[in-house]
Protein backbone atom coordinates (compact mmCIF):
# COMPACT_ATOMS: atom_id res chain seq x y z
CA UNK A 1 0.00 0.00 0.00
CA UNK A 2 1.42 3.41 -0.58
CA UNK A 3 2.31 5.26 2.22
CA UNK A 4 2.82 9.01 3.05
CA UNK A 5 5.65 10.13 5.54
CA UNK A 6 5.39 12.97 7.55
CA UNK A 7 7.76 14.53 10.34
CA UNK A 8 6.22 14.13 13.92
CA UNK A 9 6.67 17.90 14.80
CA UNK A 10 7.87 21.25 13.68
CA UNK A 11 8.64 24.48 15.54
CA UNK A 12 8.56 27.98 14.13
CA UNK A 13 8.45 31.48 15.73
CA UNK A 14 6.00 34.25 14.65
CA UNK A 15 6.09 36.15 11.79
CA UNK A 16 8.91 33.25 10.52
CA UNK A 17 7.79 30.75 7.82
CA UNK A 18 7.19 26.86 7.89
CA UNK A 19 8.28 24.34 5.72
CA UNK A 20 5.95 20.79 6.60
CA UNK A 21 7.14 18.11 3.99
CA UNK A 22 5.12 15.08 2.84
CA UNK A 23 7.44 12.15 1.27
CA UNK A 24 6.35 8.98 -0.77
CA UNK A 25 6.87 7.21 -3.86
CA UNK A 26 6.75 9.37 -7.13
CA UNK A 27 4.43 11.91 -4.83
CA UNK A 28 5.13 14.31 -7.86
CA UNK A 29 3.43 12.73 -10.16
CA UNK A 30 -0.43 13.11 -7.64
CA UNK A 31 -2.20 15.58 -6.20
CA UNK A 32 -1.44 16.31 -2.76
CA UNK A 33 -4.03 17.76 -0.74
CA UNK A 34 -3.34 19.48 3.31
CA UNK A 35 -5.67 19.63 6.44
CA UNK A 36 -5.25 21.43 9.35
CA UNK A 37 -6.67 19.93 12.66
CA UNK A 38 -6.76 21.94 15.43
CA UNK A 39 -7.37 19.95 19.00
CA UNK A 40 -10.75 18.05 19.24
CA UNK A 41 -12.14 19.83 16.01
CA UNK A 42 -12.53 18.36 12.42
CA UNK A 43 -10.30 18.70 10.04
CA UNK A 44 -10.20 21.77 7.38
CA UNK A 45 -8.26 21.61 4.19
CA UNK A 46 -6.54 24.84 3.81
CA UNK A 47 -4.45 23.67 0.17
CA UNK A 48 -5.09 21.66 -2.78
CA UNK A 49 -2.26 20.68 -5.57
CA UNK A 50 -0.98 24.13 -5.48
CA UNK A 51 -4.57 26.32 -4.94
CA UNK A 52 -6.37 27.07 -1.74
CA UNK A 53 -10.21 27.24 -0.99
CA UNK A 54 -11.43 30.97 -1.11
CA UNK A 55 -11.40 31.30 2.71
CA UNK A 56 -7.80 30.19 3.44
CA UNK A 57 -5.42 32.87 3.34
CA UNK A 58 -2.30 33.26 0.84
CA UNK A 59 0.09 32.23 3.87
CA UNK A 60 -0.75 29.00 3.11
CA UNK A 61 1.00 27.20 -0.50
CA UNK A 62 1.56 23.87 -1.57
CA UNK A 63 4.56 22.22 -3.89
CA UNK A 64 4.78 19.07 -4.87
CA UNK A 65 7.91 18.11 -6.53
CA UNK A 66 9.72 14.17 -7.32
CA UNK A 67 9.25 12.23 -4.13
CA UNK A 68 8.32 15.21 -1.91
CA UNK A 69 4.84 17.46 -0.92
CA UNK A 70 6.02 20.99 0.94
CA UNK A 71 3.06 22.86 2.66
CA UNK A 72 4.36 26.53 3.31
CA UNK A 73 3.11 28.50 5.80
CA UNK A 74 4.41 31.94 5.44
CA UNK A 75 4.04 34.62 8.22
CA UNK A 76 3.42 32.57 10.84
CA UNK A 77 0.65 33.24 13.56
CA UNK A 78 -0.11 31.60 16.92
CA UNK A 79 -3.58 30.48 15.21
CA UNK A 80 -1.78 28.30 12.66
CA UNK A 81 -1.07 25.55 15.68
CA UNK A 82 -2.62 22.49 14.79
CA UNK A 83 -1.64 19.22 13.31
CA UNK A 84 -1.59 18.79 9.16
CA UNK A 85 -2.21 16.05 7.29
CA UNK A 86 -1.27 15.66 3.56
CA UNK A 87 -3.23 13.40 1.49
CA UNK A 88 -3.78 11.80 -1.79
CA UNK A 89 -6.20 9.48 -4.10
CA UNK A 90 -3.65 6.72 -4.84
CA UNK A 91 -4.91 5.15 -8.47
CA UNK A 92 -3.58 1.98 -8.47
CA UNK A 93 -5.59 0.90 -5.68
CA UNK A 94 -8.56 3.63 -5.38
CA UNK A 95 -7.49 4.63 -2.09
CA UNK A 96 -7.51 7.69 -0.16
CA UNK A 97 -4.22 7.98 2.15
CA UNK A 98 -3.03 10.65 4.08
CA UNK A 99 0.23 10.94 6.07
CA UNK A 100 1.18 10.47 9.84
CA UNK A 101 0.63 14.48 10.53
CA UNK A 102 2.97 17.14 11.57
CA UNK A 103 2.05 19.00 14.90
CA UNK A 104 3.12 22.63 14.52
CA UNK A 105 4.51 24.44 17.46
CA UNK A 106 3.98 28.40 17.27
CA UNK A 107 6.82 28.92 20.16
CA UNK B 1 -21.24 26.72 1.00
CA UNK B 2 -22.65 23.81 2.97
CA UNK B 3 -23.03 22.19 6.50
CA UNK B 4 -22.89 18.54 7.98
CA UNK B 5 -24.20 17.78 11.13
CA UNK B 6 -23.81 14.17 12.63
CA UNK B 7 -25.14 12.23 15.07
CA UNK B 8 -24.02 11.68 18.84
CA UNK B 9 -21.58 9.60 20.88
CA UNK B 10 -21.91 6.27 20.43
CA UNK B 11 -20.79 3.34 23.06
CA UNK B 12 -20.87 -0.41 21.94
CA UNK B 13 -20.26 -3.86 23.02
CA UNK B 14 -18.00 -5.88 20.92
CA UNK B 15 -19.85 -7.84 17.94
CA UNK B 16 -22.77 -4.90 18.02
CA UNK B 17 -23.44 -2.86 15.10
CA UNK B 18 -23.35 1.29 15.21
CA UNK B 19 -25.43 3.43 12.91
CA UNK B 20 -24.32 7.19 12.54
CA UNK B 21 -25.44 10.00 10.49
CA UNK B 22 -24.99 13.09 9.20
CA UNK B 23 -27.26 15.54 7.58
CA UNK B 24 -26.72 18.03 5.29
CA UNK B 25 -28.05 21.55 4.86
CA UNK B 26 -27.28 24.58 2.39
CA UNK B 27 -26.06 22.90 -0.68
CA UNK B 28 -27.98 20.19 -3.11
CA UNK B 29 -27.15 17.30 -1.15
CA UNK B 30 -27.43 15.16 -4.00
CA UNK B 31 -24.71 17.31 -6.64
CA UNK B 32 -21.79 15.59 -4.48
CA UNK B 33 -20.51 12.50 -3.41
CA UNK B 34 -20.58 12.27 0.77
CA UNK B 35 -17.51 10.07 2.09
CA UNK B 36 -16.66 8.13 5.59
CA UNK B 37 -13.40 8.55 7.63
CA UNK B 38 -11.90 7.54 10.92
CA UNK B 39 -9.50 9.14 13.10
CA UNK B 40 -8.40 6.72 15.85
CA UNK B 41 -7.55 8.59 18.89
CA UNK B 42 -4.05 9.94 18.80
CA UNK B 43 -3.39 8.36 15.23
CA UNK B 44 -3.89 9.44 11.32
CA UNK B 45 -6.94 9.16 9.43
CA UNK B 46 -8.31 5.78 7.48
CA UNK B 47 -10.74 6.41 4.45
CA UNK B 48 -13.84 4.14 5.05
CA UNK B 49 -15.73 4.38 2.00
CA UNK B 50 -17.84 6.76 -0.05
CA UNK B 51 -21.94 7.01 -1.40
CA UNK B 52 -23.36 8.62 -3.82
CA UNK B 53 -26.30 10.87 -2.60
CA UNK B 54 -27.82 10.88 -6.50
CA UNK B 55 -27.48 7.29 -7.56
CA UNK B 56 -26.79 5.10 -4.52
CA UNK B 57 -23.92 3.93 -5.64
CA UNK B 58 -21.24 2.99 -3.26
CA UNK B 59 -17.76 1.69 -3.06
CA UNK B 60 -15.43 0.76 0.44
CA UNK B 61 -12.14 0.56 1.47
CA UNK B 62 -10.58 -2.96 1.13
CA UNK B 63 -10.77 -2.85 5.27
CA UNK B 64 -13.79 -2.73 5.60
CA UNK B 65 -15.76 -4.35 2.89
CA UNK B 66 -18.28 -7.11 4.41
CA UNK B 67 -19.06 -4.93 7.30
CA UNK B 68 -19.75 -1.51 6.16
CA UNK B 69 -23.18 -0.44 4.67
CA UNK B 70 -23.60 2.97 3.63
CA UNK B 71 -26.56 4.61 2.66
CA UNK B 72 -28.56 7.57 2.19
CA UNK B 73 -32.09 9.52 2.38
CA UNK B 74 -32.67 11.90 0.01
CA UNK B 75 -35.96 13.12 1.68
CA UNK B 76 -33.70 14.11 4.39
CA UNK B 77 -30.82 15.29 2.96
CA UNK B 78 -29.14 12.56 5.17
CA UNK B 79 -26.20 9.83 5.12
CA UNK B 80 -25.89 7.21 7.61
CA UNK B 81 -22.77 4.47 8.07
CA UNK B 82 -23.34 1.30 9.34
CA UNK B 83 -20.59 -0.48 10.86
CA UNK B 84 -21.19 -4.36 11.87
CA UNK B 85 -19.45 -7.14 14.66
CA UNK B 86 -17.17 -3.59 16.17
CA UNK B 87 -13.99 -4.47 18.01
CA UNK B 88 -12.33 -2.86 20.44
CA UNK B 89 -9.88 -0.89 17.56
CA UNK B 90 -12.91 0.19 15.79
CA UNK B 91 -12.97 2.39 18.40
CA UNK B 92 -12.14 5.81 16.55
CA UNK B 93 -14.19 9.27 16.06
CA UNK B 94 -16.19 8.79 12.61
CA UNK B 95 -16.56 11.47 10.05
CA UNK B 96 -18.65 12.34 7.08
CA UNK B 97 -16.66 14.71 4.41
CA UNK B 98 -18.35 15.89 1.10
CA UNK B 99 -16.03 15.12 -2.00
CA UNK B 100 -15.46 18.99 -2.72
CA UNK B 101 -12.12 18.85 -4.74
CA UNK B 102 -13.59 16.97 -8.30
CA UNK B 103 -10.79 18.56 -10.73
CA UNK B 104 -7.32 18.58 -10.37
CA UNK B 105 -4.67 18.78 -13.00
CA UNK B 106 -7.27 18.64 -15.89
CA UNK B 107 -8.82 15.49 -14.13
CA UNK B 108 -12.08 15.02 -13.40
CA UNK B 109 -13.10 12.53 -10.56
CA UNK B 110 -17.31 12.19 -9.55
CA UNK B 111 -16.26 10.52 -6.54
CA UNK B 112 -13.13 13.69 -5.71
CA UNK B 113 -9.52 13.71 -5.36
CA UNK B 114 -10.40 15.00 -1.64
CA UNK B 115 -12.89 17.04 0.83
CA UNK B 116 -13.81 20.46 1.55
CA UNK B 117 -16.14 19.91 4.09
CA UNK B 118 -16.23 17.52 6.72
CA UNK B 119 -19.27 16.85 9.92
CA UNK B 120 -18.09 17.78 12.96
CA UNK B 121 -16.98 13.83 13.96
CA UNK B 122 -18.85 11.27 15.56
CA UNK B 123 -17.09 9.24 18.92
CA UNK B 124 -17.46 5.68 18.68
CA UNK B 125 -16.30 3.53 21.92
CA UNK B 126 -16.34 -0.26 21.79
CA UNK B 127 -15.87 -1.87 25.17
CA UNK B 128 -17.04 -4.53 26.87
Amino acid sequence: SYVLTQPPSVSVAPGHTASLTCGGDDIGSKSVLWYQQRPGQAPVLVVYDNGRPSRIPERFSGSNSGNTATLTISRVEAGDEADYYCQVWESSSDQYVFGTGTKVTVL
Amino acid sequence: QGQLVQSGAEVKRPGASVKISCRASGYMFTGYYLHWLRQVPGQGFEWMGWVSPNTGATDSAHNFRGRVTLTTDTSTSTASIDLSELKSDDTAVYYCARADITLLRGVFRVSGFGFGIWGQGTVVTVSS
